[in-house]
């Protein structure tokens, strides 16, 4: 099972709203990730968690706030977004940090209005 | 200078040609590199490692070259469901690096 399940599928929010968008695997992974793709874009990395500690954080404003409850679940918390941080958002795991290779899930469409 | 490099195409082809797709990274640090395949409003899926033996997998070759700092992809008998967006990742011990991807669009 390479699996990586993201909640909700499409999201739409105003400027002042508060959402979470989910993302959990089971396949024992100990990295994670928070990526962000604009169209015709390639993802663009914003979170590393590595054994459930933030191992990177690529200067991401503090409107985006990650979690990672446990080894299974990565969450992203949004708070004050502006309309150009549409976007899909990506999660993925990988075995560890070293890869080898990243799974990803199907991702979260948000469109801030 | 992106860190990788990829031509953005699109790559026109007919059914049953055969299609490269070249890439070039610039971190040395780099360690692990892959090909993912992203549809059209989808997630990236993996394609393919690629390692400096090479490594076939069906109709997807894929080599690497360190000192040339060069990735490459080879399509054979291409399919319509080829069609796609290719991704050339570079990873480092704590990240993956992606390209900007070359689209593919295979023709009747």
């Amino acid at each position: 099972d390479t699996e990586v399940t993201q909640t909700p599928k499409h999201l739409v929010m105003g400027m002042t709203n508060k959402k979470s968008l989910k993302c959990e695997q089971h396949m024992g992974h100990r990295a994670m990730y928070w990526y962000k793709q604009k169209a015709k874009k390639p993802p663009e990395l914003m979170f590393v968690y590595s054994y459930e500690k933030l191992s990177i954080n690529e200067s991401v404003p503090s409107r985006f706030s990650p979690e990672c409850p446990n080894s299974s679940l990565l969450n992203l918390h949004l708070h004050a977004l502006q309309p150009e941080d549409s976007a899909l958002y990506l999660c993925a795991s990988s075995q560890n940090l070293q890869g080898p290779e990243a799974f990803f899930g199907q991702g979260t469409r948000l469109t801030v209005v | 200078r992106k860190e990788v490099e990829q031509d953005p195409g699109p790559f026109n082809v007919p059914e049953g040609a055969t299609v490269a797709f070249n890439c070039t990274y610039s971190n040395s640090a780099s360690q692990s590199f892959f090909w993912y395949r992203q549809d059209c409003r989808k997630e990236p899926k993996l394609l393919m490692s690629v390692y400096s033996s090479g490594n076939e997998d069906g109709r997807f070759t894929a080599q690497l070259n360190r000192a040339s700092q060069y990735i490459s992809l080879l399509i054979r008998d291409s399919k319509l469901s080829d069609s796609a967006t290719y991704l050339c990742v570079a990873g480092t011990a704590s990240k993956l690096t992606f390209g900007t991807g070359t689209r593919l669009q295979v023709t009747l």
